[in-house]
């Protein structure tokens, strides 16, 4: 696609309750990050995949947090019972790999509220 | 916690005069790169300076990188009401790319 798509935009869900969030990053790039931003904050690093295996899930911040990808397209970030602290906007951006000088294109974000 | 670590945290300047922002990070970077946030959404990325440049332009954006001190400036020339914005430096380690808290820009017309 012509940039990095996120979907939903916006989700209310309820406290308990399991979401799932999708990234769709741009054809071709290898490399994927999710991150975390909660209001006035600054981007907090979840996990990094290239292609579909995760070599780094450092930034997970619980056990209720997963995600998955596949091949080297869609991403989905699983949190499970849901929790309040857990709104924020997450993040997606793709970008072409290890390569040094790749910059990292980022889609509009899910804004998730835990109500 | 964050590695990289912007200030000022947040920044107000009337329009044409010149911002600084600067940026410190922590690990051996392959580059540094700086993004700008609109309200809280997607983040644009402005301009990429590599592990072995020390300065580099674009347009009215200027980026120096220092790192014997692991740190940088973005410095934007005269100003516009529509630079108001949130500025993040992110510093490419080998795998990961890694955000600072964020300079928060405005500019007054």
């Amino acid at each position: 696609g012509a940039g990095v798509s996120q979907s939903p935009s916006n989700k209310v869900t309820e406290k308990g309750k399991d979401v799932e969030l999708r990234c769709d990053p741009i054809s071709g790039h290898t490399a994927l990050y999710w991150y975390r931003q909660r209001l006035g904050q600054g981007l907090e690093f979840l996990i990094y995949f290239q292609g579909n295996s995760a070599p780094d899930k450092s930034g997970l911040p619980s056990d209720r947090f997963s995600a998955e990808r596949t091949g080297e397209s869609v991403s989905t970030l699983t949190i499970q019972r849901t929790q309040q602290e857990d709104s924020a906007v997450y993040l997606c951006a793709s970008s072409t790999g290890q390569g040094p000088n790749t910059e990292a294109f980022f889609g509009q974000g899910t804004r998730l509220t835990v109500v | 916690s964050q590695q990289g670590e912007e200030d000022p945290q947040a920044l107000s300047i009337q329009e044409g005069e010149n911002a600084t922002m600067n940026c410190s990070y922590k690990t051996s970077i392959n580059n540094l790169q700086w993004y700008r946030q609109n309200s809280g959404r997607g983040l644009v990325h402005l301009i990429l300076i590599r592990s072995n440049e020390r300065e580099k332009h674009s347009g009215r954006l200027r980026v120096t990188l220092d790192t014997s001190k692991k740190s940088s400036s973005l410095l934007i020339t005269a100003s516009r009401a529509a630079d108001t914005a949130s500025y993040f430096c992110a510093s490419r380690g080998y795998q990961k790319v890694t955000f600072g808290t964020g300079t928060k820009l405005q500019v007054i017309p």
